[in-house]
């Protein structure tokens, strides 16, 4: 059973839509987080979710995202209206317990086409 | 701002050789660093890190070299296997006394290596 599991796998959207990412992270962490990855390019972090609240945010985080975890179990990335350019891999990650707590635990990503 | 470098965008190794990933940073406040290998399909899976305070960690057939005063950290694979071949990217991360726990990490823009058999 994966660790993170992430839905949809894959959306396409039309730019100007909404668009909601799902994460369950297995198990119970505090230390929750969003990174994308264009294609082609690095992955870059996005957000860090601590406690119920944003700990941390990179420039990419701007007004058009938000994160909350709704019901203490789902944690959810949207993106309010999408653009061309947010084309990417959305990787939603938990902070590790067994293999360390600096080690980060990411999911298998959804693919989001903006079109 | 590229604070994280994998200056090699692909390597290939013949199986049971050695496999050299290399890496470069910039920012001298990075204290802990980490190597994740990425299949296609499928998010980064954590290999193996290492702090600061150490210069070498081993993990079975993989061995993480770090050297700070060139800011210079290395992956070592022996034997190089097939199931090896993927995206390899180094990833650091700065953590201070006030952040610990927070894992923003920094991602070079990966080495994708293929094992030959």
């Amino acid at each position: 059973e994966p660790e993170v599991t992430q839905t949809p796998s894959h959306q396409v959207t039309q730019m100007g839509q909404e668009v909601i990412l799902r994460c369950v992270p297995i198990s119970n962490h505090l230390y929750f987080y969003w990174y994308r990855q264009i294609l082609g390019q690095k992955v870059e972090f996005l957000v860090s979710f601590y406690n119920n609240e944003i700990s941390e945010k990179s420039e990419i985080f701007d007004d058009q995202f938000s994160v909350e975890r709704p019901d203490g179990s789902n944690f959810t990335l949207k993106i309010r209206s999408t653009k061309l350019e947010d084309s990417a891999m959305y990787f939603c990650a938990r902070q590790g317990v067994n293999s360390g707590a600096n080690v980060l635990t990411f999911g298998a990503g959804s693919r989001l086409t903006v079109l | 701002d590229q604070q994280v470098k994998q200056n090699s965008p692909s390597l290939s190794v013949q199986e049971g050789r050695i496999s050299i990933l290399n890496c470069d940073y910039t920012n001298s406040m990075f204290d802990y660093f980490l190597w994740y290998k990425k299949y296609p399909a499928e998010g980064p899976t954590f290999l193996i890190s290492i702090s600061s305070i150490k210069d070498k960690n081993e993990d079975g057939r993989f061995t993480v070299f770090l050297n700070k005063s060139a800011k210079h950290l290395s992956l070592h694979i022996v034997p190089s296997q097939p199931g090896d071949s993927a995206v390899y990217f180094c990833a650091a991360s700065a953590h201070g006394i006030s952040n610990f726990g927070n894992e923003k990490l920094t991602f070079g823009t990966g080495t994708r290596l293929t094992i030959i058999p």
